[in-house]
């Protein structure tokens, strides 16, 4: 089974300036990795994923996310952020062996961008 | 293409009534996927169907909920008895598998208060 653990629950920051957004993930095979935005009143929608290959992911909206093997992890970052970000943030696992399509879900991140 | 469409986006009903959530999935996609989303217990999955066989339901939280997919066009979850528990926003999301793991596109939800 694969869990996820997304270590900050709320994240403030001012216009213009970089975030990060924590994301450690558990399982005992190898997996695949997505975030997903949810902006209010609205379903979530796929920021980017990673499924192999090269390790740093870009998606889109200026996103991008780098995998971790070793520390188990994938974090999210933007260099720059807008208010039009304020959303809250998701990190997913799936496992990438074949038979399994379950999404696993962190708690998610609310990211609150101030002028 | 209009996207994942869920209805009601909005129901208030009280305790023991039944409440039916609806769902149309993307043309052409042969999974989808029921979610539940809390406060406490962040996005869970509760069931999903390949080609409309239920193919894994471990997250239904009792015999209360039922969810029944008749077409590849239509899919129903279904509460009864409801209780205040049940209280949530419910999703609904779908993908093609013809890919390798394709994008789970997620509807707007159907938010519900159980009174």
């Amino acid at each position: 089974a694969q869990s996820v653990t997304q270590l900050d629950s709320q994240v403030p920051v001012f216009e213009e300036a970089p975030v990060e957004l924590r994301c450690n993930y558990s399982s005992s095979v190898s997996v695949y990795l997505f975030w997903y935005v949810q902006y209010p009143n609205q379903g979530l929608q796929l920021l980017l994923k990673y499924l192999s290959g090269s390790t740093l992911v870009k998606g889109i909206n200026g996103f991008e996310a780098e995998f971790n093997k070793s520390q188990t992890s994938f974090h999210l970052r933007k260099p720059s952020v807008h208010i039009s970000d304020t959303a809250e943030y998701f990190c997913a696992v799936s496992s990438s062996q074949g038979g399994s399509e379950k999404l696993v879900f962190g708690k998610g991140t609310k990211l609150t961008v101030n002028p | 293409d209009a996207g994942v469409i869920q209805s009601p986006r909005h129901e208030v009903t009280e305790m023991g009534q039944e409440v039916t959530l609806r769902c149309k999935p993307i043309s052409g996609h042969n999974s989808l996927f029921w979610y539940r989303q809390t406060m406490m217990r962040g996005l869970e999955l509760l069931i999903y169907f390949n080609n409309n066989v239920p193919i894994d339901d471990s997250g239904m939280p009792e015999d209360r909920f039922s969810a029944k997919m008749p077409n590849a066009s239509f899919s129903t979850l279904k509460i009864q008895p409801s209780e205040p528990r049940d209280s949530a926003v419910y999703f609904c999301a779908s993908r093609t598998t013809q890919g390798r793991l394709e994008t789970q596109y997620f509807g707007p939800g159907t938010r519900l208060l159980v009174l």
